[in-house]
């Protein structure tokens, strides 16, 4: 049985920076067809990707935020982690990781996702 | 960048057929995937790679998609299906989800 579960802060403040945890069952991270990725939504917004890690260590994120992402794993704890700096106020959401199924990216889909953790950044 | 566009909303009566659609430039070239989102739910996998359908999905969802538009299709739509969808495609290496489209069945 395939499961995520994200965990992390429930509270942070401005500029602080936010690590959350995405620990996965059912599958090895080493497996080159399955891959982790953070997804995250705002309160009544649109799902926006953050960022993925393959099998291979090989790493990619959003353009728009990439200066303040980093995504990393534990293979041996089942353990994906991203971590955003900076925190503000509209970085409020929803966030979700997923598995990405799918040996190359463009034919790759969400298969299944975590419940969610809710960040609010305020002071 | 990449964008996809979804109408805000769809409203289809009980059994009978809704479409979604999602725009985007040679969205026809790229495997477009469709997730239902519940409130307060996560998102769930029901179409992927066009028009593939995942274990556990009914078959009345339905997807293709030619040009610069992919389709959901939502065949005798019952009152479960009301929800939040969103198109995904990739540009590249980066992820795209449309905006949602929010269906409303009554």
């Amino acid at each position: 049985q395939v499961t995520l579960k994200e965990s992390g802060p429930v509270l942070v403040k401005p500029t602080e920076t936010l690590t959350l945890t995405c620990t996965v069952s059912g599958f090895s991270l080493s497996n080159p067809r399955m891959n982790v990725a953070w997804i995250r939504q705002p309160p009544g917004k649109a799902l926006e990707w953050l960022a993925h890690l393959s099998s291979n260590d090989d790493k990619s994120y959003s353009p728009s935020l990439r200066t303040r992402l980093t995504i990393s794993k534990d293979t041996s704890r089942s353990q994906v982690v991203l971590t955003m700096t900076h925190m503000d106020p509209v970085d409020t959401a929803t966030y979700f990781c997923a598995r990405m199924l799918g040996s190359v990216a463009s034919i790759s889909y969400f298969d299944f996702w975590g419940q969610g953790t809710q960040v609010t950044v305020s002071s | 960048s990449y964008e996809l566009t979804q109408p805000p909303s769809v409203s289809v009566s009980p059994g009978q057929t809704g479409t979604i659609t999602c725009s985007g430039d040679r969205l026809g070239d790229k495997y477009t995937s469709w997730y239902q989102q519940k409130p307060g739910q996560s998102p769930i996998l029901v179409i992927y790679q066009d028009n593939k359908r995942p274990s556990g999905i009914p078959e009345r969802f339905s997807g293709s998609s030619s040009g610069n538009t992919a389709t959901l299709t939502i065949s005798g739509t019952q009152a479960m299906d009301e929800a939040d969808y969103y198109c995904q495609a990739w540009d590249g290496r980066n992820v795209i989800f449309g905006g949602g489209t929010k269906v409303t069945v009554l």
